[in-house]
């Protein structure tokens, strides 16, 4: 059981705008940065989202981070069939002293 | 290019041991903190744990799942980190992958704990 919740699935259609949230609590996303990554099936993880809103180069501007309070999102606008795959958000835990990740949010492009 | 080559995989019974190495390149190593991650099979990412860097006092932080079963070192001259895993149980089968800054990481090395 992740103390990071995120929604297990979303889907959209070619185009729209996604959202997925991440919710945590002050030990985590309260006081910390969040990451997201994208994860393609067999693949290793993608870094989209660090320090809560910055991409790393290469990452396109569709992709983009947010953090209030205990909660983040990702958005993804205009999507793809090439972004249906897992994304997890992720950050340190100060009660835990470890790295949590979320359960991951499968996207479904239809 | 950054390079991270994960090796040492393989198939282990309950309670045995096996030591996963981390081969690194193209950063400088010896002032990166590097982590551990793994993922079982059709389940999601778990940290492991993570080593700093020397002049950080390369301490190491594990989760609870391997507390005390799991060790993290590194050898600086060599540019690679290492992940002791002692009592293995059937729990621990997973991809093992390394990372650093987290934004690097390695292809993954698949660990199978099984009788």
């Amino acid at each position: 059981q992740s103390v990071l919740t995120q929604p297990p699935s979303a889907s959209g259609t070619p185009g729209q705008g996604v959202n997925i949230s991440c919710s945590g609590g002050s030990s985590n996303i309260g006081n910390n940065y969040v990451y997201w990554y994208q994860q393609l099936p067999g693949m290793a993880p993608k870094l989209l989202i660090y320090r809560n809103y910055q991409r790393p180069s290469g990452v396109p501007d569709r992709f983009s981070g947010s953090k209030s309070g205990t909660s983040a999102s990702l958005a993804i606008g205009g999507l793809r069939s090439e972004d249906e795959s897992d994304f997890y958000c992720a950050a340190w835990d100060g009660s835990l002293s470890a790295f949590v990740f979320g359960p991951g949010t499968k996207v479904t492009v239809l | 290019e950054v390079q991270l080559v994960e090796s040492g995989g393989g198939l282990v019974k309950p309670g045995e041991s096996l030591r996963v190495s981390c081969a690194a390149s193209g950063f400088s190593f010896s002032d990166a903190w590097m982590s551990w991650v793994r993922q079982s099979p059709g389940k999601g990412l778990e940290w492991v744990g993570r080593i700093k860097a020397k002049t950080d006092g390369a301490t190491t932080d594990y989760t609870a799942a391997v507390k005390d079963r799991f060790i993290i070192s590194r050898d600086d001259s060599k540019g690679t980190v290492f992940l002791q895993m002692n009592r293995l149980k059937t729990e621990d089968t997973a991809v093992y992958y390394c990372t650093t800054k987290f934004n690097y990481w390695g292809q993954g090395t698949l660990v199978v704990v099984s009788s």
